[in-house]
């Protein structure tokens, strides 16, 4: 079993569409949370990051972590074609060794007109 | 800050040929990191450096792989030799103080092995 569990997709919504994408983890020593996002052949972006459990609304995006239940969500409200790309969630253990990431595989999302 | 900068951005090799994969970080970062992602298994870290030291070089898949950095500008990743299955997008990215805020991506090798 992966540490990171992601639904691969595709996800296909209409434009202004709520979107929902989630991901599941098994190691509880993970406290920082990233969503990144990651358009076709380039490399990914950091669009929003959490530490440990609640909730971050950076414009139409909002972060979502529940530690309890090993599970985070990233919301995107009223979405756009523009929002067509890959989104991975990434996860990292409080370490003086460096911040280690463990991604995600990546649910690729395409918002139609 | 022109961001972190890999080059070549395509490479194609045959079989058995040497390959070598270049990056330039994030000036002031501390951290550079090499990853490879395919299809099948996503985003792997191979290795990691800290102030251009190698710190976790348990992703790397093979003694054909190795991995440099002589001074806090430049890291090169190298396959010798190289392999089909070697075949996949390699990114290095940088972060600094070894927060989790997460890293700046290169936008990526896309390597061809025939």
């Amino acid at each position: 079993q992966k540490e990171v569990e992601q639904d691969p997709g595709p996800l296909s919504v209409p434009e202004g569409a709520i979107v929902s994408l989630n991901c599941t983890y098994s190691n509880s020593a993970f406290q920082y949370f990233m969503w990144y996002r990651q358009y076709s052949r380039k490399g990914p972006e950091l669009l929003m990051y959490t530490y440990s459990s609640g909730n971050k609304e950076d414009g139409r995006f909002t972060a979502q972590v529940d530690k309890s239940s090993k599970y985070i969500s990233l919301f995107i409200r009223d979405s756009q074609p523009s929002d067509s790309a890959t989104y991975l969630c990434a996860m990292s253990t409080v370490t003086g060794g460096g911040n280690k990431l463990t991604f995600g595989t990546g649910t690729q999302l395409k918002v139609e007109l | 800050d022109a961001g972190v900068i890999q080059s070549p951005r395509h490479e194609v090799t045959e079989m058995g040929q040497e390959v070598t994969l270049r990056c330039k970080p994030i000036s002031g970062h501390d951290y550079l990191f090499w990853y490879r992602q395919t299809m099948m298994r996503g985003l792997e870290l191979l290795i990691y450096f800290n102030n251009n030291v190698p710190i976790d070089d348990s992703g790397m898949p093979e003694d054909r792989f190795s991995a440099k950095m002589p001074n806090a500008s430049f890291s090169t990743l190298k396959i010798q030799p190289s392999e089909p299955r070697d075949s996949a997008v390699y990114f290095c990215a940088s972060s600094l103080r070894g927060h989790g805020y997460g890293y700046t991506f290169g936008s990526g090798t896309r390597l061809t092995v025939v």
